[in-house]
Order: C-alpha cells, then sequence, then structure tokens
C-alpha cells in the first residue's frame, strides 16, 4: 500500500503473554520509529531504525521491549511477559533518509492488557 | 535538558475565532521544529515545518507557525477555525546533535463549539 501499515490494529491479551506488533513502512524509507500513545499522555518515543545502523534504543522502557527490523523493511515490537501498563497505542513511523523529510504514521496498534 | 512543552491541555474556540496553540522547547541551539494534528481515529499528520530561513512558515489546511528564537517557541496559528480542525495538536522537535529522534509535546486537545 502507499501508507505505513500496522497489524493487528487492536490486540488483546492477558498479562503475562507476549505480543508481536508489526509494522510496514513506505516502501523505500529507510528510517522507521516507534511510539507508544497511552490515554492522556503524548508520544513517547520507543527505538529508532535508520537504514543499517545500531539503532536507538533509548526509550525502551524496559528489557521486556524488543524490536528488530529485517531487510531493512518491516519491523516488529515484541513485548514479553505484558503488564497492564503496557496498554496503549503502538504507533509506527517512517519517512526517507533526510531528517527534513516527513514522518509518515500509520494509524497504530491499540494493545489493551487484561 | 532538552525538553518540549505545550503548555495548554485543552482550549475551546467558536467557529470562526483566532487560534493560537503554545510549543515552547528548552535547547541551546535551533532544533528542528514541527507541529502535527491527530484527528479522531486517524494517523497524525504534519501540518508544517522549520529547519532555518524564514521564522513564518505556513502549512496545510490554512496554518501557520512562527518560529521565535528569543522565547524558545514556535507557536501554531490559524486566522479563522472551522469545526473539522477539532482534534489534537502535537509539537515536536528535533535536538540536533543528539540523533534524528522526534520529541513529542503531551498535545493539546481543541475543541470547536459551533
Amino acid at each position: 500500500g502507499a501508507g505505513v501499515s500496522q497489524s493487528p490494529s487492536n490486540k488483546v491479551t492477558e498479562k503475562g503473554k507476549d505480543v508481536e506488533l508489526r509494522c510496514d513502512p513506505i516502501s523505500g524509507h529507510t528510517a522507521l520509529y516507534w511510539y507508544r500513545q497511552s490515554l492522556g499522555q503524548g508520544l513517547e518515543f520507543l527505538i529508532y531504525f535508520q537504514g543499517n545502523s545500531a539503532p536507538d534504543k533509548s526509550g525502551l522502557p524496559s528489557d521486556r521491549f524488543s524490536a528488530e527490523r529485517t531487510g531493512g523493511s518491516v519491523s516488529t515490537l515484541t513485548i514479553q511477559r505484558t503488564q497492564q501498563e503496557d496498554s496503549a497505542v503502538y504507533l509506527c513511523a517512517s519517512r526517507l533518509i533526510q531528517i527534513s523529510g516527513e514522518l509518515f504514521f500509520g494509524e497504530g496498534s491499540r494493545l489493551t492488557v487484561l | 535538558a532538552q525538553s518540549v512543552t505545550q503548555p495548554d491541555i485543552h482550549i475551546t474556540v467558536s467557529e470562526g475565532a483566532s487560534l493560537e496553540l503554545r510549543c515552547n522547547y528548552s535547547y541551546g541551539a535551533t532544533p528542528y521544529l514541527f507541529w502535527y494534528v491527530q484527528s479522531p481515529g486517524q494517523g497524525l499528520q504534519l501540518l508544517l515545518k522549520y529547519f532555518s530561513g524564514d521564522t513564518l512558515v505556513q502549512g496545510i489546511k490554512g496554518f501557520e507557525a512562527e518560529f521565535k528564537r528569543s522565547q524558545s517557541s514556535f507557536n501554531l496559528r490559524k486566522p479563522s477555525v472551522h469545526w473539522s480542525d477539532a482534534a489534537e495538536y502535537f509539537c515536536a522537535v528535533v535536538f540536533t546533535g543528539g540523533g534524528n529522534k522526534l520529541t513529542f509535546g503531551t498535545g493539546t486537545q481543541l475543541k470547536v463549539e459551533l
């Protein structure tokens, strides 16, 4: 498709389970970001991928969170042993290499941990 | 410390009235500045951006923003608000020299009264 695609759009899971969230960026976009948006909060940076460089993981809140990007395209955000405080909308965004390029966001994956 | 602040959590304006949403940042140099809008059930969309040059920038949907270095501000304005402008607005900043991480403010929720 033409935009950033995220799946699933909604995920309900039980506390302690692992979840995987997927992001398909716009074709040709070398930069990919993950953000978390909690109710009443702004967007919290999680992780940033740029080409073949080492990712910037400085925003990951705990070692239960990890992300990978395979082949410079699709990215998967994994949350292990989910907790209720992980409930949020997880947003993915991509852009072309230059920082002046627009960041295009997907519609997010809403995670609810019961 | 580097930070971006949106002092107003909620703003209500009447349709046709003018609008100004505030954004301030704390940084020793000039960052890259952005405004995004998030409409209900939709992804984030870029309204405008500032990197350098003319401090008054025009964006989509009739919005503009002015960078004021002396005040460390990048306020968003619109002369006449339409009911369809009701949404959440986020100021975002790239602190140059600190990687390409886009840091968001906590957002301002705009309500438009008819």
